[in-house]
C-alpha cells in the first residue's frame, strides 16, 4: 500500500551483523505492528506500538515508533539464520476501524 | 494450541467452481478478520466481523466473495465461480475487541488452474 512504505524491500546480511528496517506511514498513526512472515506462512506477531517515542524489544529484536514522523524503525542486533523471512509492519490509521493496511514487506536473508 | 486455525491449508481448484474456506479464531475473541495476500505483496483487507455482525467489506471483496460468522465463533469464506485472479493466500486474524493485537492464522493457499 501507498499509505505505508517499507525499506528495504530486501536484505541480505552475515550472520551476527546488525541490520535496521524502516516503515513509513502517509497518514496518522493510531497503533503500528511489526509482524513475520516464514516464506508460504501465516504471521507472527512481533510488537505493537502506540505512544510516540514508544520502544518495545523481544530477544533480539526493537522495534521504536516515532510519532512524530510517522515512522517506526525495527532493529535486529547479532542476526541469526532463525531471523530470515519477510518483515511486515502495518498501520491502524485514526478513523479506519482497527483493520490493518500492511506495507509490501521486507525479506530477509541470513548468510551463513 | 489454542491459536487461530484455517482449513484447509491448501485448495486447488479449477476455474468456475466454488471454494469455502474455514477459520476458528482463537477463544473469547470477539473479533475477525479476513485478509488476502499475494505474491510480494503484505496482507490486504478484506472483512471483518464484531461478533456475528459483519461490519465492514472492502471493495476487493466482489459479488462472488461471501463471509458467514454465523455463530459469533467459526467463520466461513466461501468464494463463488473462481477465476485465476482469486489464486492467494486467504488469511484470517482475529481480536479480543477493537485496538488489540490481531493474532493471524496459518492461512490458506488457493490455486486456481
Amino acid at each position: 500500500s501507498q499509505e505505508l512504505e517499507q525499506s528495504p524491500q530486501s536484505l541480505i546480511v552475515q550472520e551476527g551483523k546488525n541490520l535496521t528496517i524502516n516503515c513509513t506511514s502517509s497518514k496518522t498513526l493510531y497503533g503500528l505492528y511489526w509482524y513475520k512472515q516464514k516464506y508460504g506462512e501465516g504471521l507472527i506477531f512481533l510488537m505493537m506500538l502506540q505512544k510516540g517515542g514508544e520502544e518495545k524489544s523481544h530477544e533480539k529484536i526493537t522495534a521504536k515508533l516515532d510519532e512524530k514522523k510517522q515512522q517506526s524503525s525495527l532493529h535486529i542486533t547479532a542476526s541469526q539464520p532463525s531471523h530470515a523471512g519477510i518483515y511486515l509492519c502495518g498501520a491502524d490509521h485514526m478513523n479506519r476501524d482497527d483493520k490493518i493496511i500492511f506495507g509490501k514487506g521486507t525479506r530477509l536473508h541470513i548468510l551463513p | 494450541d489454542t491459536g487461530v486455525s484455517q482449513d484447509p491449508r491448501h485448495k486447488i481448484t479449477k476455474r468456475g467452481q466454488n471454494v469455502t474456506f474455514r477459520c476458528d479464531p482463537i477463544s473469547e475473541h470477539n473479533r475477525l478478520y479476513w485478509y488476502r495476500q499475494t505474491l510480494g505483496q503484505g496482507p490486504e483487507f478484506l472483512t471483518y466481523f464484531q461478533n456475528e455482525a459483519q461490519l465492514e467489506k472492502s471493495r476487493l471483496l466482489s459479488d462472488r466473495f461471501s463471509a458467514e460468522r454465523p455463530k459469533g465463533s467459526f467463520s466461513t469464506l466461501e468464494i463463488q465461480r473462481t477465476e485465476q485472479g482469486d489464486s492467494a493466500m486467504y488469511l484470517c486474524a482475529s481480536s479480543l475487541m477493537r485496538g488489540e493485537t490481531q493474532y493471524f492464522g496459518p492461512g490458506t493457499r488457493l490455486l486456481v488452474l
